[in-house]
């Protein structure tokens, strides 16, 4: 059984704060790590895809580091704003696997003006 | 360029009904996707296909059938609706890296 986990489950922090997620995720047969962001009432959209031991990607504030021999990634997002609330997903996808994404149950972050 | 466009957006069934939940991208994408989305249980992989003309069996695919006749559409059928398939539907498709999802469809069946 293959298992994705997230935490924490949910966060609440204030406008300004720095704050960091953290996906789990099996350490072989690795392929590719997805860190996805989904709004309330929208669908999610992708953040990273991160293929490699030791990749660090950027996207404005948002930023995410990735450990396939320890099994694990990181989502880092600096200066939160209220518009950064959502659910972060991560998910998993194994080689050889038809390219089935396993998915995280995601951390909902909740950023008070 | 639309992306991935599923429908409907909302859907209220009788248990019994039958109904196709419509799913096309215009990306060219090999890899397309049904998963579900029930509150508390992540997003669960219903059905996949890699291919026009090749489908497969996610991790819940009890009660639905797919077809992939077309690069382009991926339909996904519920034939005997059950109040266990109240979910909310996305439609998925990639090429070798991310994934883009449809709207969604919020289905009810009562």
């Amino acid at each position: 059984i293959l298992n994705v986990e997230q935490s924490p489950q949910s966060l609440h922090v204030q406008e300004g704060d720095s704050t960091n997620f953290t996906c789990s995720f099996p350490s072989s047969n690795f392929y590719a790590l997805h860190w996805y962001r989904w709004e309330t009432a929208k669908s999610p959209e992708a953040l990273f895809v991160m293929t490699l031991n030791g990749d660090e990607k950027k996207k404005g504030r948002i930023s995410a580091t990735l450990n396939t021999k320890e099994g694990y990634s990181y989502l880092y997002i600096k200066g939160s704003q209220p518009e950064d609330s959502a659910t972060y997903l991560c998910a998993f996808m194994r080689a050889g696997n038809n390219r089935k994404l396993i998915w995280g149950l995601g951390t909902s972050l909740a950023v008070n003006p | 360029n639309a992306g991935v466009t599923q429908t409907p957006k909302f859907r209220i069934l009788k248990i019994g009904q039958s109904m196709t939940l419509q799913c096309t991208q215009d990306m060219n994408h090999n890899y397309m996707y049904w998963y579900r989305q029930d509150p508390g249980m992540g997003l669960k992989l219903i059905y996949y296909s890699v291919g026009a003309g090749i489908t497969d069996k996610g991790e819940v695919p009890n009660g639905y059938n797919v077809s992939r006749s077309t690069t382009e559409d991926f339909p996904l059928r519920l034939e005997l609706a059950a109040p266990s398939q109240t979910s909310v539907y996305f439609c998925a498709s990639s090429l070798t890296t991310e994934a883009f999802f449809g709207q969604g469809t919020r289905l009810t069946v009562v």
